[in-house]
């Protein structure tokens, strides 16, 4: 089976841009969890979403959303970014829970200029 | 604050020597994981523990759960160099809603 893929990469966008990162998970995976982790705050758990609804959020602003498509690929919505927001994103996925082993994608590294 | 917490921050040691670390939680857990991070790159899942487990092997790494003392060991014998990396543990508890939290992970540096 592939794994988590994540697109892009890496990513270089200026204060107040908005950025969309997107995430595929293990095929048959149906939960999808997004993860910042930054060398200040560490990793820090934005959302997760299950058959196309947010089942779970961390403590992050409005700025941060995110949705899940009915094959379970799911995006993420920075809005208006700041210099803060530069961190390493990382997605994972589950069968059916977070509770459950989670299978973490690459990541995708934004820098924020 | 965190649910789970890693210790020590930093392991540095030779190849071919054992390399232990912990986890300590707070609250009754469901199942107990531990990941490895290497540098910018994803998690990777090593090993999990459910709560009536005691012990559990997978190749050189060897995970031990004390719930009575709300603490967990990742033992990796045989270091080699390529163990170099940060290590996670998540603890999802067993009641309630669950947010996903990691500490700051151990450190583990092995010298060849």
């Amino acid at each position: 089976k592939a794994g988590v893929t994540q697109t892009p990469r890496y990513l270089i966008k200026t204060r107040g841009q908005q950025v969309t990162l997107s995430c595929s998970p293990i095929s048959g995976h149906r939960s999808v969890s997004w993860y910042q982790q930054t060398p200040g705050q560490g990793l820090q758990f934005l959302f997760e979403y299950f058959s196309e609804t947010q089942r779970n959020k961390g403590n992050f602003p409005g700025r941060f959303s995110g949705r899940q498509f009915s094959n379970s690929r799911s995006e993420m919505n920075v809005s208006t970014l700041e210099l803060g927001d530069s961190a390493l994103y990382l997605c994972a996925s589950s069968l059916d829970r977070v509770e459950e082993t989670q299978y973490f994608g690459p990541g995708t590294r934004l820098l924020v200029l | 604050s965190q649910q789970g917490e890693e210790d020590p921050q930093a392991l540095s040691i030779q190849e071919g020597e054992n390399a232990t670390m912990n986890c300590s939680y707070k609250t009754s857990i469901n199942n107990l994981q531990w990941y490895r991070q290497n540098s910018g790159r994803g998690l990777v899942h090593l090993i999990l523990i459910r709560s009536n487990e005691r012990e559990k092997h997978s190749g050189r790494l060897r995970v031990t759960l004390d719930t009575s003392k709300k603490s967990s060991s990742l033992l990796i014998t045989a270091s080699r160099a390529a163990d170099t990396a940060s290590y996670f543990c998540a603890t999802p508890p067993s009641g309630g809603s669950y947010i996903p939290t990691f500490g700051r992970g151990t450190s583990l540096i092995v010298h060849p």
